[in-house]
């Protein structure tokens, strides 16, 4: 069965420190990658999305998530961290499987120390 | 406020009770789609409709039954729920539900939580 794996379930940083969180996921086809973020108290989010060309993608605060095809992984990163990074990190994949449907990785708690 | 409106924000309801969940979208999308939110397990999607069509019914008891009257309206009516449903229910809404062209980027409501007693 298809499936969205995150490696971290929580992950505590000082502020400053470098992140990387781990997104695999088990499906052959096609695939539209994204980073969802949940702020405390917030709704879901976009933070990034891939779903053609550079493999090495942008997104909002300073993020950028990497596609490495051969790895099926889209990980996460931040050079330097903030407390306000401090949320939940979700790892979601796209699958057409004659029809289009997103599927969710378990997410990653965030709690950066100021 | 995304654009993504759902209510009631809490329900507490009896495993006999009939209720219902409901969301609208003021962003013009044409899919909607209902996740389910549980402690310590991945988002699980639940249904999917494009242009009001049903498109995904993720092997769902049918004691949830969902309804799309038109492109900016989703229900969910539950009936004779168990224990475990109790859960956070999210609503989302993209472009289409399809993956081309970046069309399905899922825009969320603030969920509705749900306990079952």
């Amino acid at each position: 069965a298809q499936s969205v794996s995150q490696h971290n379930h929580h992950v505590i940083l000082s502020e400053a420190a470098s992140l990387e969180l781990g997104c695999n996921y088990s499906y052959g086809g096609t695939v539209n990658l994204f980073w969802y973020v949940q702020y405390p108290g917030q709704h879901l989010q976009l933070l990034l999305k891939y779903f053609s060309g550079d493999p090495l993608v942008k997104g909002i605060k300073g993020f950028e998530a990497e596609f490495i095809k051969s790895k099926f992984s889209f990980n996460l990163r931040k050079p330097s961290v903030q407390w306000s990074d401090t949320a939940e990190y979700f790892c979601a994949v796209t699958l057409n499987t004659g029809g289009f449907k997103t599927i969710f990785g378990a997410g990653t708690r965030l709690f950066v120390k100021a | 406020e995304t654009g993504v409106t759902q209510t009631p924000r809490h329900l507490v309801m009896g495993m006999t009770n009939k209720k219902s969940l409901k969301c609208e979208q003021h962003l013009g999308h044409n899919a909607m789609y209902w996740y389910k939110q549980s402690a310590k397990k991945p988002l699980e999607l639940m249904f999917v409709y494009n242009f009001k069509e049903q498109t995904e019914n993720n092997s769902v008891p049918s004691r949830f039954s969902p309804e799309c009257p038109n492109s900016s309206h989703l229900f969910l009516h539950l009936h004779t729920l168990q224990p475990e449903d109790s859960a956070l229910y999210l609503c989302a809404s993209s472009q289409t539900a399809s993956g081309r062209g970046g069309a399905n980027v899922l825009t969320f409501g603030a969920g509705s939580r749900l306990t079952v007693l």
